[in-house]
């Protein structure tokens, strides 16, 4: 079985300052993980994803996750947060490359700080 | 290219009462999935479809089911409606199946119990 745990519900930080959003994940096979995103009232958007190409992941709106097997971690961080960053974020994990069925984390709120 | 669709947008329902909620993929996607968002429980898999065929399914009770159409339309259905069922409702589109990392989310139906 796979999970993921986001340690911190909610994070917040000054614009222009590190974001780093934690994730753990628990899984039996090699897992393959997303990170997505939702703004207020809307669906999710994929940020990005590992499936085990490159330990290093890179995303769009500059984030970025790095895939850490011996920390059983896959952290988003951005260098420089910007207002438009302030939204929930969720970590998720997939059982084989590919498959629909996801397994979330519980999200954690990002508030930019001006 | 439009987006995942999804109808209506916010419902308000008794409980006891039953519930249909409709998506439409993005165009040439045919594999549809659904999940559930509550503050409690965070994202939940609901079920998948694809060729008119329930691929996989969450655990979930009976209560819930699904279908898809001959043009991957999608509808969800909630009998016997309680409190706690209370939830965003989100549709999923992918081109096939075993494209999960190409989902694409629908913004959701915000379904209220009373």
């Amino acid at each position: 079985a796979q999970s993921v745990t986001q340690l911190g519900s909610h994070v917040s930080v000054s614009e222009g300052a590190l974001v780093l959003l934690r994730c753990n994940y628990s899984s039996s096979v090699p897992p393959y993980l997303f990170w997505y995103v939702q703004y207020p009232n809307q669906g999710l958007q994929l940020l990005l994803k590992y499936t085990s190409a490159a330990t290093l992941v890179k995303g769009i709106n500059g984030f970025e996750a790095e895939f850490k097997k011996s920390e059983t971690s896959f952290h988003l961080t951005k260098p420089s947060a910007h207002m438009s960053d302030a939204a929930e974020y969720f970590c998720a994990v997939s059982a084989y490359f590919g498959n629909e069925k996801l397994t979330f984390g519980t999200g954690t709120r990002l508030t930019i700080i001006p | 290219k439009a987006g995942v669709t999804q109808t209506p947008r916010y419902l308000i329902k008794t409980r006891g009462q039953q519930v249909t909620l409709s998506c439409s993929p993005i165009s040439g996607h045919r594999s549809v999935s659904w999940y559930q968002q509550t503050p409690g429980q965070g994202l939940q898999f609901l079920f998948e479809y694809f060729s008119e065929t329930q691929r996989n399914k969450g655990n979930f009770p009976g209560r819930f089911s699904g279908r898809q159409f001959s043009n991957s339309r999608s509808e969800m259905n909630v009998s016997t409606l309680e409190l706690g069922d209370s939830a965003l409702y989100l549709c999923a589109s992918s081109p096939l199946p075993g494209s999960g990392e190409k989902l694409f989310f629908g913004s959701g139906t915000q379904l209220s119990v009373l």
